[in-house]
């Protein structure tokens, strides 16, 4: 089992629509999470951290963390074309770099207008 | 433009081959991250660099070396080149050594022939 799963998706929905995007992972000793959103040819851009369990808002983004479920989320209301994109998270025991992020394969999400 | 640039964008080289990848990091920023993406894979840490010292190793193979400059910019190595090691190659910087909130370059693309 990898220490985090996440759908690959292809994940195709209409503009305007409400997007969930989830990952599961296995080390309960993650305590931070991030989600970043990766445009075909470029690096990954970072989206969203949180630390520890909660919700957390950002304009159209609002992401979840369910320690007790090992369970993350990303949201992303009244979707726009221009959302589309493949979606990583990432998550780390501590926030010193001693251990790097470990990311999931990512999501490819498409938003057709 | 995410003020960290990698050279070059793009690398084709033979097995069995030496390559060097360069990343000059955000101004300000004294961290520097290597990350390997493949298709298989996805997105695996390799090794962080804070002010010029290793601080952090992942899933760096022996045959990769990086290290981090007096002028802070840092060059990833990678010999004895195979076929599988054919990926996209990013580097990251972040003002301190905390491993969340990182800004990615766009990569260098090796292909291994």
């Amino acid at each position: 089992q990898k220490e985090v799963e996440q759908d690959p998706g292809p994940l195709s929905v209409p503009e305007g629509a409400i997007v969930s995007l989830n990952c599961t992972y296995s080390n309960s000793a993650f305590q931070y999470f991030m989600w970043y959103r990766q445009y075909s040819r470029k690096g990954p851009e970072l989206l969203m951290y949180t630390y520890s369990s909660g919700n957390k808002e950002d304009g159209r983004f609002t992401a979840q963390v369910d320690k007790s479920s090992k369970y993350i989320s990303l949201f992303i209301r009244d979707s726009q074309p221009s959302d589309s994109a493949t979606y990583l998270c990432a998550m780390s025991a501590g926030g010193g770099g001693a251990d790097g992020l470990t990311f999931g394969k990512g999501t490819h999400l498409i938003i057709q207008p | 433009d995410s003020g960290v640039t990698q050279t070059p964008k793009h690398l084709i080289t033979a097995t069995g081959q030496r390559v060097t990848l360069r990343c000059s990091p955000r101004s300000g920023d004294l961290s520097v991250y290597w990350y390997q993406q493949s298709l298989d894979q996805g997105l695996q840490f390799l090794i962080q660099y804070y002010n010029g010292e290793e601080r952090a190793k992942g899933n760096i193979l022996e045959r990769f070396s990086a290290q981090q400059f007096p002028d802070l910019h840092s060059e990833l190595n990678l010999s004895s080149l195979e076929l599988g090691d054919s990926a996209l190659y990013f580097c990251a910087s972040t003002l301190g050594t905390v491993n969340y909130g990182y800004t990615f370059g766009s990569g260098t693309r090796l292909t291994v022939v």
